[in-house]
């Protein structure tokens, strides 16, 4: 019955690598987000997504790339990890944007 | 750019007391606002949500407040419990741009 799944839970991997994050809610809600949570714990938004538009945060390296094979599902892409990728990764969604917004138990990566 | 600050950082209460969480924003023009709660190595759990329009919303113990127009929000904390130990953190949607604050870490003394 979980909302929002995020698989794997834990991912650590070698610098260099391609990795990706799956993500999937079963609320039925049109948006989702990827946040990213560093080891200072502070969240910052990543990408929101719907089926009409993908914002990005500016501050975000084209080597991360959302990916959404149906509205259920929000795929997270990084390509040639680095170092500073290491962090938790946390997937959300909401009904609409700017709705409420629902958050998976995270992804905590580490890049060695 | 919206900045999202949280005062205190750190709280520590005895059980039963009524406690309240401070928020601040620089840009009034939100959309909404959220309250979340953050158990450690958890993801988070919504707790309150505040449209643009409205003044306060409350949950059971929880009340939330917002103020657009002074860029402050509280969260009411009433009769305190050891559960409610957790990282609070508040966050201001700006059209689907949601900024965090940094939490207060909140422990609850029985």
């Amino acid at each position: 019955d979980t909302a929002v799944s995020q698989t794997p839970k834990y991912l650590v991997t070698q610098m260099g690598n391609d990795k990706s994050i799956k993500c999937e809610q079963n609320l039925g809600h049109d948006t989702m987000y990827w946040y990213k949570q560093d080891s200072k714990k502070f969240l910052k938004i990543m990408f929101s997504y719907n089926n009409k538009e993908l914002i990005i945060n500016e501050t975000v390296p084209n080597r991360f790339s959302p990916k959404s094979p149906d509205k259920a599902h929000l795929n997270l892409h990084i390509n040639s990890l680095e170092l500073g990728d290491s962090a938790v990764y946390f997937c959300a969604s909401s009904r609409l944007a700017g709705g409420e917004q629902f958050f998976g138990p995270g992804t905590r990566l580490t890049v060695l | 750019k919206q900045e999202v600050t949280q005062i205190p950082a750190a709280l520590s209460v005895p059980e039963g007391e009524n406690l309240v969480l401070n928020c601040s924003f620089t840009d009034s023009a939100i959309y909404n606002l959220q309250w979340f709660r953050q158990d450690p190595g958890k993801g988070l759990t919504s707790l309150l949500l505040i449209q643009s329009s409205q003044r306060e919303q409350t949950s059971g113990r929880l009340n939330a407040s917002l103020d657009k127009s002074s860029g402050r929000s509280t969260l009411y904390i009433a009769a305190s419990q050891p559960g409610d130990s957790a990282t609070y953190l508040c966050a201001v949607d700006n059209n689907n741009d949601m900024r965090f604050g940094a939490g207060t870490r909140l422990t609850v003394k029985p």
